[in-house]
């Protein structure tokens, strides 16, 4: 059975960082490229980062770009969210997401809260 | 990016009645390798979200029958074809063709 349970979240102060994480078990972690998703209160889903199954590849939605950055231990099945700056607007329920093949996101995990409020 | 729209936004269903949402994208979703990547995906209240569908029409395993997703190009529908309580959530596209990855605003369905 595929697990993925975010942690790290926690509530911030504008301009501080975090640093999530995503561990994976029940699946060959290292096959899959990992995202980022993240939901506001009473939100949609939006997309914030994705790194390739071999870390070689990373993107960033334009809303994080330069503030965040994506890393993963394949050695550990764990994924990463290095979150600096950090900004109100970035409140918000975030959710590491499996892609094995191309196109779509396998499995999700619970998700975990960051609340940014001064 | 590609802009994923859905309508209804808001989508009041009786028991045992059938259940239609549109998506469309702003381009098209066919990728070079001749697949479409239109997903759809439920979230239930208070839950994270769950993929039903991928590649337009293929059901995930465990998803019933009573999903169905169509369509091609820029227009995409997913069918209910008898709802039930289970089924109250909000109901998500997602388009996989072309980066980033994007999701329609989602549409909230609720038992009338």
């Amino acid at each position: 059975q595929v697990q993925l349970v975010e942690s790290g979240g926690g509530v911030v102060r504008p301009g501080r960082s975090l640093k999530l994480s995503c561990a994976a078990s029940g699946l060959a972690f290292s096959n899959y490229a990992m995202h980022w998703v993240r939901q506001a209160p009473g939100e949609g889903l939006e997309w914030v980062s994705l790194i390739s199954y071999d870390a070689i590849n990373r993107h960033y939605a334009d809303s994080v770009k330069g503030r965040f950055t994506i890393s993963r231990d394949n050695s550990q099945n764990t994924l990463f969210l290095h979150m600096n700056s950090l900004r109100v607007e970035d409140t918000a329920v975030y959710y590491c997401a499996a892609q094995e093949y191309l196109g779509s996101f396998d499995y999700w995990g619970q998700g975990t809260l960051v609340t940014v409020s001064s | 990016d590609v802009v994923m729209t859905q309508s209804p936004l808001s989508l009041p269903v009786t028991l045992g009645q059938p259940a239609s949402i549109s998506c469309r994208s702003s381009q098209s979703l066919v990728y070079s390798d001749g697949n479409t990547y239109l997903n759809w995906f439920q979230q239930r209240p208070g839950q994270s979200p769950r993929r039903l569908i991928y590649k337009v029409s293929n059901r995930d395993s465990g998803v019933p029958d009573r999903f169905s997703g169509s369509g091609s190009g820029t227009d995409f529908t997913l069918k209910i074809s008898r709802v039930e309580a289970d089924d109250v959530g909000i109901y998500y596209c997602m388009q996989g063709t072309l980066g980033p990855f994007t999701f329609g605003p989602g549409t909230k369905l609720e038992i009338k």
